[in-house]
């Protein structure tokens, strides 16, 4: 089983529309939750962190958090052309931070 | 302008040569990392440092040497070793150590092997 794992995509979105994105992990132990957004040929960068349960909101980003379920997600609302990228989940603890495979996104006009 | 500053970004090797990426930063962050993205596939890391003098194996650490001899800068060579060294290969750094700290980026160096 993966550490990290990511809806497969590709995740076609219109213009406008919620994009939603899943990850699931399996340490228990997990204590810290990035979402990085990687252009095609560049760096990630990152979008929102989350350490616990809930709901975080930034702009037109929504990060969701469920511990028990083993599970975080990422909204992107209203989304626009320049939100087409891979978007990547990564899941740490005390010692160790590990990244999903990555789910592109591509928001068609 | 803080951030992470790697060369080259392109880089052309022929089989058997040793090669070494350079990552500096400005950000005085302590911790610095480099990791391996192969296409469709997350990134896997190599190796950290934690401190200046001191770095640990990750994941995937054989056919690959780093040193910290500088807060500033963490450079990793290819070895010849390495056996399928053709990749995209990412530095970064934190400000909290691996795990709980949010990574900063430089833009990369992509090693193709002739």
């Amino acid at each position: 089983q993966k550490e990290v794992e990511q809806n497969s995509g590709p995740l076609s979105v219109p213009e406008g529309a919620i994009a939603s994105l899943n990850c699931t992990y399996s340490d228990r132990g997990s204590q810290s939750f990035f979402w990085y957004r990687q252009y095609s040929g560049k760096s990630p960068e990152l979008i929102m962190s989350i350490y616990s349960n809930g709901d975080k909101e930034d702009g037109r980003f929504t990060a969701q958090l469920n511990k028990a379920s083993q599970y975080v997600s990422l909204l992107i609302r209203d989304s626009q052309p320049s939100d087409s990228a891979t978007y990547l989940c990564a899941v740490g603890n005390d010692y160790k931070l590990s990244f999903g495979a990555g789910t592109t996104v591509t928001v068609r006009a | 302008d803080g951030g992470i500053t790697q060369s080259p970004k392109y880089l052309f090797r022929k089989e058997g040569q040793n090669v070494t990426l350079s990552c500096e930063q400005n950000l005085n962050h302590d911790a610095m990392y480099w990791y391996r993205q192969d296409p469709g596939q997350g990134l896997r890391l190599i190796y950290y440092s934690q401190i200046v003098n001191d770095f640990q194996k990750g994941d995937i650490a054989e056919g690959y040497s780093v040193s910290r001899e500088k807060k500033e800068s963490f450079p990793l060579t290819v070895t010849s070793a390495q056996k399928n060294p053709t990749a995209f290969y990412l530095c970064a750094s934190s400000m909290r150590g691996l795990g709980s700290g949010e990574l900063f980026f430089g833009e990369g160096s992509r090693l193709t092997v002739l």
